[in-house]
Formats: structure tokens, C-alpha cells, sequence
């Protein structure tokens, strides 16, 4: 089976602009989640996806955002982006169903390294 | 809201020598996990445990979840350079059933072996 695949890799934007990252999960997967992470604040949850619905959230500002498809590929947006959003944004998939709400492990992808200059 | 702390933040050991991390929850887990992220790579599951009291083996790895669910640790024996990396506790907490998809981390333990 392929693994979590998420592009791009590398991205430099300028702060004020908006960027879009994209996520693939495993095949038969349809929870996926999104991490950010900085050397200061380790990993932290941003949201959470399953049937294109967000089923949860983090304490994150509006300005991020995300969304999943039919499929369930998973996009996330960070709008008007601040020099303090320069981090790896992780992508996590796993088999999580409808109604269990934890014990199974996430599969992370190789994440996206977002600099905002 | 749900905090994991994770000790120590940096630990450096000679090869040969053990190394143990520890991760407290400020809640009670419905399960924890450990993770294993590499220089430059992305976290890689390692185990799961679920049960209060439970202990893991894997080779030289042993993982520990504590009796009221709120601790973990976990243990490398003899340490090997390909050990290198941070390794992060994750828990889960089943608060209403609204902890979909949701991992905590603790900040991770860098662990550096010196050959």
C-alpha cells in the first residue's frame, strides 16, 4: 500500500498570502488529520477530517482552515499567513470509523515544510 | 485542556549505555502512543498501549503505561546509533467522544547515541 503522500514538500510564501496543502491519505483510510509542528510547540492538532465532515478541532486561529473530498484527499488552507506559521504541516491518516473516537495508530506522511518570509 | 509532558527534552548517551523517557498526562488516557520521528523525517508509529498496568516489549524497546493511566514510559536497553531521534508519547483521551483523530503529544525526548 502506498503511504501518506502530501504535497508539496517545500514552500516559501510571503506573509500576508494564502497557501493550500494537500494530503492523500492511505488507501481505505478516511480519518485524516492535520499537525503543525515548530521547534516550540512540538506537535499540535489542528483538525481532524472523516466523510468530508471536520469532526474536530484545535485552538488554532480561522485564518487555517481545511477540508476533504469524496475521496478522502484532504486540503488545508492558511489564510493571510504570519511569520509564526513557518512550520512542518503533518498529514496523518487512519482507519478510524465513523464512530470509534481513538486506539489506532495514525500514518503520517513526509509532511510540508512551509517558510513564511 | 489536556496536557502530556515528556522528560527528559534532550538526552545524550554513550553507545551501549540505556536511555528511558517518561510522558505525564494531566488527564486520564484511554490509550497512549509512541512515536519515533528521525532527523529530517516524519513520526513513525511504534506502539500502542491501552490497558492500566500494561507493559510492551519490542526487542530492546519497553513500553509502560502506568496504573491509573496518566504515565508512561519508555525503555531502550543498550542503545545503538540507529536509535537516534525524538521520541514522542501521543495520548488519546475519550472525553464525551469528541477525541476523533485527535493525538496529544508530549514535546518529544531528542535522543543522541554517541559511537
Amino acid at each position: 500500500k502506498a503511504g501518506v503522500t502530501q504535497t508539496p514538500r517545500y514552500l516559501i510564501k510571503t506573509r500576508g498570502q494564502q497557501v493550500t496543502l494537500s494530503c492523500s491519505p492511505i488507501s481505505g483510510h478516511r480519518s485524516v488529520s492535520w499537525y503543525q509542528q515548530t521547534p516550540g510547540q512540538g506537535l499540535q492538532f489542528l483538525f481532524e477530517y472523516f466523510s468530508e465532515t471536520q469532526r474536530n478541532k484545535g485552538n488554532f486561529p480561522g485564518r487555517f482552515s481545511g477540508r476533504q473530498f469524496s475521496n478522502s484527499r484532504s486540503e488545508m488552507n492558511v489564510s493571510t499567513l504570519e511569520l509564526g506559521d513557518s512550520a512542518l504541516y503533518l498529514c496523518a491518516s487512519s482507519p478510524l470509523g465513523r464512530k470509534s473516537a481513538a486506539n489506532t495508530e495514525a500514518f503520517f506522511g513526509q509532511g510540508t515544510r512551509l517558510t513564511v518570509v | 485542556g489536556q496536557q502530556v509532558m515528556q522528560i527528559p527534552q534532550y538526552q545524550h548517551v554513550q553507545e551501549g549505555e540505556d536511555f528511558t523517557t517518561y510522558c505525564n498526562s494531566s488527564t486520564t488516557l484511554s490509550n497512549i502512543q509512541w512515536y519515533k520521528q528521525r532527523p529530517g523525517g516524519h513520526p513513525v508509529f511504534l506502539i500502542q498501549l491501552v490497558k492500566s498496568g500494561e507493559v510492551k516489549k519490542q526487542k530492546r524497546l519497553t513500553f509502560q503505561f502506568g496504573e491509573a493511566k496518566k504515565n508512561s514510559s519508555l525503555h531502550i536497553t543498550a542503545t545503538q546509533t540507529t536509535d537516534v531521534g525524538t521520541y514522542f508519547c501521543a495520548g488519546y483521551t475519550n472525553a464525551g467522544g469528541t477525541s476523533y483523530g485527535k493525538l496529544t503529544f508530549g514535546q518529544g525526548t531528542i535522543l543522541t547515541v554517541h559511537p
